[in-house]
């Protein structure tokens, strides 16, 4: 089974700022199958990027996704209020599929 | 438009049984997989299993093989989770999602409201 490690796990910044998150896989993911979602508060997950650096449907370009192998970053650039939350990267190239643990993004 | 729509939430006792749903529509149900996903209280996301409903070819996490069962029925679009004897430890919210393609067990990119299963004594 793959794991996911993320870091930080908890990112302090303010609005305008940029965020960098972090995920390193234990082993290679599969074609860097590799997702990110973003998860507010008594909400569903979202799909941010898959494949590593595609966007989803309707994902604003501040998101971006980089990364292969085993090292994975999704950066937010100018961050917005509404993108206070809870990011997770999911690898969905070996069963079984596996998450990160989370990174939370908080307001300073 | 393409939706899953979940049953609502559950208050069970430990040792009952309980089956939970998720209705699809706006799409090909028979050409998608489906998966599950559990959140416990306060905590990350947790992959638990997945079925292609055309043939009911499932797959399970190892931290949930024998746990859990995981089915679909095709004529009326809905997949379940089940549990046939619940713990306290079951109490999370539940989560059914899509891939992104068919065929493909891929990210999700359309996901239910979820189920919030509360199993107490």
């Amino acid at each position: 089974e793959i794991v996911l490690t993320q870091s930080p796990g908890t990112l302090s910044l303010s609005p305008g700022e940029r965020a960098t998150l972090s995920c390193r896989a234990s082993q290679s993911v599969t074609s860097n199958y590799l997702a990110w979602y973003q998860q507010k508060p008594g909400q569903a997950p979202r799909l941010l990027v898959y494949g590593a650096s595609s966007r989803a449907t309707g994902i604003p370009d501040r998101f971006s996704g980089d990364g292969s192998g085993t090292d994975f970053t999704l950066t937010i650039n100018r961050l917005e209020p509404e993108d206070f939350a809870v990011y997770y990267c999911q690898q969905y190239g070996s069963s079984p599929r596996t998450f990160g643990q989370g990174t939370r993004v908080e307001i300073k | 438009e393409v939706q899953l729509v979940q049953s609502g939430a559950e208050v069970k006792k430990p040792g009952e049984s309980l089956k939970i749903s998720c209705k699809a529509s706006g799409y090909s149900f028979t050409s998608y997989w489906i998966g599950w996903v559990r959140q416990m209280p306060g905590k990350g996301l947790e992959w638990m299993g997945i079925i292609y409903p055309a043939d009911s070819d499932t797959r399970y996490s190892p931290s949930f093989q024998g746990q859990v069962t995981i089915s679909a029925d095709k004529s009326i679009t809905t997949a379940y989770l089940q549990w046939s004897s619940l713990k306290a430890s079951d109490s999370a919210m539940y989560y059914c999602a899509r891939p992104r393609w068919p065929g493909t067990s891929d990210a999700f990119d359309i996901w239910g409201q979820g189920t919030m299963v509360t199993v107490s004594s």
